[in-house]
């Protein structure tokens, strides 16, 4: 059972418009969710994260809102740029719960010039 | 955030054999967490690693098949036992940041079992 659904696999968008990558999960219990970029034959980059307090995180062109009540959340990148072209994973964990990270499938974004 | 290093980046290997992957932290850190991602796959928990005691393996991982070592809070070793092609795969280091709600990566190994 994926408790982390990323439902899209990949998403294509124009350079300068907005990307929106939306991530589901299950479990009630995820208190703070994270999103990792990825490039190809790399490790994953920590982009940005949200509590489970707060309902939007802003930092430069990434934004992260949070619904708890539909257990959703997306990443919002405006304007995209061509180098945000990768693939995105949302992740969840609960906080002190000694359990990991539960990471969903990963949406690659493919940003055309 | 931690710098971490692995070792090796990319190897292609015999069937049969088997091959270890090292793993340098920057800083000391409690837990040290293994992942894997197979083509077209998410990330997956194989292992947790802690200094001092026994790694705690994630359903469907074994320590025959993926030995464990943490010598120290800085270093983990994992390897990959008895390769075969379903074992090729990203295998990623990671560390928990010090708030403890982060979990930074290794640049990962790619290996390929040919």
């Amino acid at each position: 059972d994926q408790q982390v659904k990323q439902n899209s696999p990949s998403l294509s968008v124009q350079e300068g418009r907005i990307s929106i990558l939306n991530c589901d999960y299950t479990n009630s219990m995820f208190d703070y969710f994270l999103w990792y970029k990825k490039y190809p034959a790399e490790g994953p980059t920590f982009l940005i994260s949200i509590s489970s307090i707060k309902d939007k995180n802003e930092d430069g062109r990434f934004t992260v809102f949070l619904n708890k009540s539909a257990k959703h959340l997306s990443l919002h990148i405006v304007p995209s740029q061509p180098g945000d072209s990768a693939v995105y994973f949302c992740a969840a964990i609960i906080l002190g719960g000694n359990t990991p990270l539960v990471f969903g499938k990963g949406t690659r974004l493919s940003v055309i010039a | 955030s931690a710098v971490i290093s692995q070792k090796p980046s990319r190897d292609i290997c015999q069937r049969g054999t088997s091959l270890t992957i090292q793993c340098q932290v920057d800083s000391q850190v409690t837990m040290m967490f293994w992942y894997r991602q197979q083509p077209g796959q998410s990330l997956t928990l194989i292992a947790t690693a802690n200094q001092g005691s026994e790694a705690t393996y994630e359903s469907g991982f074994v320590i025959d098949k993926f030995p464990i070592s943490r010598p120290n809070l800085t270093f983990s070793t994992l390897t990959v036992s008895n390769m075969s092609p379903e074992d090729s795969s990203i295998y990623l280091c990671s560390v928990q940041g010090h708030s403890g709600n982060t979990i930074y990566f290794g640049e990962g190994s790619w290996l390929t079992v040919v």
